[in-house]
């Protein structure tokens, strides 16, 4: 079975600084898919970046970027020139390329943004 | 992008009566819906996968006669806690997939007296 692992329970930055938040995820399959999402204090689940298996080039949203590692299944998220809104659950999931379309979530990483 | 909606955003009801909480895509239709439960500061629990047309699907140690799901058509699927329990309360979270993203409704907290 997948599964995903978040092993930064809790990180912080300065505000206009750059943090890496760390995902290693396991799995046998070789088509798949990754993705962060946010999650704010609103509760309301946010898509940050999505990055498919196939694909050898790294994700890049405006100031969120991924270090895809697909040998070492790795998956971290970049942030940078961080803003007070980007304080928020950040979680790292995985999806199956097959039929199976359900998402496995690590467990989160609450980043807080320091003015 | 896509929208999901849940109702109620909020509902408090006391123990061991029933509950209802619908999710709706308003602009994709969804063959599948999942449901989700989440404790304060805890990742999201896969609850079950719902089919329009079809009975749904369970994750290990979900009560399906406790957690009823149907999915009556391709833009609504209802949860309903039935007999709810303080154990019960907790916010409930449906998603959908449009393209290869996993849209969200915003959640319902449910807290059972």
């Amino acid at each position: 079975a997948q599964t995903v692992t978040q092993s930064q329970p809790e990180m912080s930055v300065q505000e206009a600084e750059t943090v890496t938040l760390s995902c290693t995820y396991d799995t046998s399959e070789s088509d798949y898919y990754l993705f962060w999402y946010k999650q704010p204090p609103s509760r309301q689940m946010i898509l940050v970046i999505r990055q498919e298996a196939y694909k050898q080039q790294n994700a890049t949203e405006n100031r969120f970027s991924v270090n895809f590692q697909k040998a070492a299944k790795s998956f971290s998220l970049k942030i940078s020139d961080s803003q007070l809104g980007d304080a928020a659950m950040y979680f790292c999931a995985y999806r199956s390329g097959g039929a199976t379309n359900k998402l496995i979530f690590g467990t989160g990483t609450l980043l807080a943004v320091q003015p | 992008g896509a929208v999901v909606s849940q109702h109620p955003s909020w509902v408090i009801c006391k123990s061991g009566t029933s509950v209802k909480i619908e999710c709706r895509s308003l602009d994709f239709q969804a063959t599948t819906m999942f449901w989700y439960r989440q404790f304060p500061k805890q990742s999201l629990m896969l609850m079950a996968t719902s089919n329009e047309g079809s009975k749904a699907t369970y994750e290990q140690g979900v009560e399906k006669d406790k957690f009823l799901i149907n999915h009556a058509s391709l833009t609504l699927s209802t949860l309903t806690v039935t007999s709810a329990h303080p154990e019960d309360s907790s916010f409930y979270i449906c998603s959908g997939w449009a393209a290869l993203e996993q849209y969200f409704g915003p959640g319902t907290r449910l807290t059972v007296t």
